[in-house]
């Protein structure tokens, strides 16, 4: 069986600084593994994935993520955070098949 | 690329009434995806397709939920005798069949059941 967990619900952050959304997972077999964003009232959107490779992974929006297999982590960057940064973060895992397994989502905050 | 459509974006329905959502996907994708996600939660899988196929369906989909894609282009999602439980958002998403294709979202369909 797979799991996610996102062990924030909520992160509140001021403007330009740094953030951090933690996710662990659990597997039994080798996993890919994936951020998503969803802003209000909207669909979800890939911000980066990790299939192998280099653990660091630079996404869009200047996100990055790092994976950790020691430590079952897949934990979410961003050096400088802007307003627009406020939105629903989602981690994700898949393992064989093609559908996507997700944590319960970190509300990003980001105050002015 | 137009992205994943899905019609209606909101839906009231009365307990007890049926109701039918549409996915379009991507044109090139062969994959296509149902989720659905309540207040709180990250989106649950409900089935996928590829091509006009259902390979897969969670437990979650009851046998009250069906789901279609007969021409292995659009796909529909009916819900029969719909309950107070079943409010949600309904996800619809499409792939493309090369392992590990990250999957593109539609805006989803909010389902409130009254």
């Amino acid at each position: 069986a797979q799991s996610v967990t996102q062990l924030d619900s909520q992160v509140p952050v001021f403007e330009e600084a740094p953030v951090e959304l933690r996710c662990n997972y659990s597997s039994s077999v080798s996993v890919y593994l994936f951020w998503y964003v969803q802003y209000p009232n909207q669909g979800l959107q890939l911000l980066l994935k990790y299939l192998s490779g280099s653990t660091l992974v630079k996404g869009i929006n200047g996100f990055e993520a790092e994976f950790n297999k020691s430590q079952t982590s897949f934990h979410l960057r961003k050096p400088s955070v802007h307003i627009s940064d406020t939105a629903e973060y989602f981690c994700a895992l898949q393992t064989g098949a093609n559908n996507l397994f997700f944590g319960t989502g970190t509300r990003l905050t980001v105050i002015p | 690329d137009t992205g994943v459509s899905q019609d209606p974006r909101h839906k009231i329905t009365k307990r007890g009434q049926n109701v039918t959502f549409r996915c379009d996907p991507i044109s090139e994708h062969n994959r296509l995806y149902w989720y659905r996600q309540t207040l709180g939660q990250g989106p649950e899988f409900l089935t996928y397709f590829q091509n006009e196929a259902q390979l897969e369906k969670s437990r979650l989909l009851s046998d009250r939920f069906s789901a279609e894609r007969p021409k292995g282009s659009f796909s529909t999602l009916e819900i029969q005798r719909t309950e107070q439980g079943d409010s949600a958002m309904y996800l619809c998403a499409s792939s493309l069949e090369t392992a590990n294709s990250p999957l593109h979202f539609g805006n989803g369909t909010r389902l409130t059941v009254t």
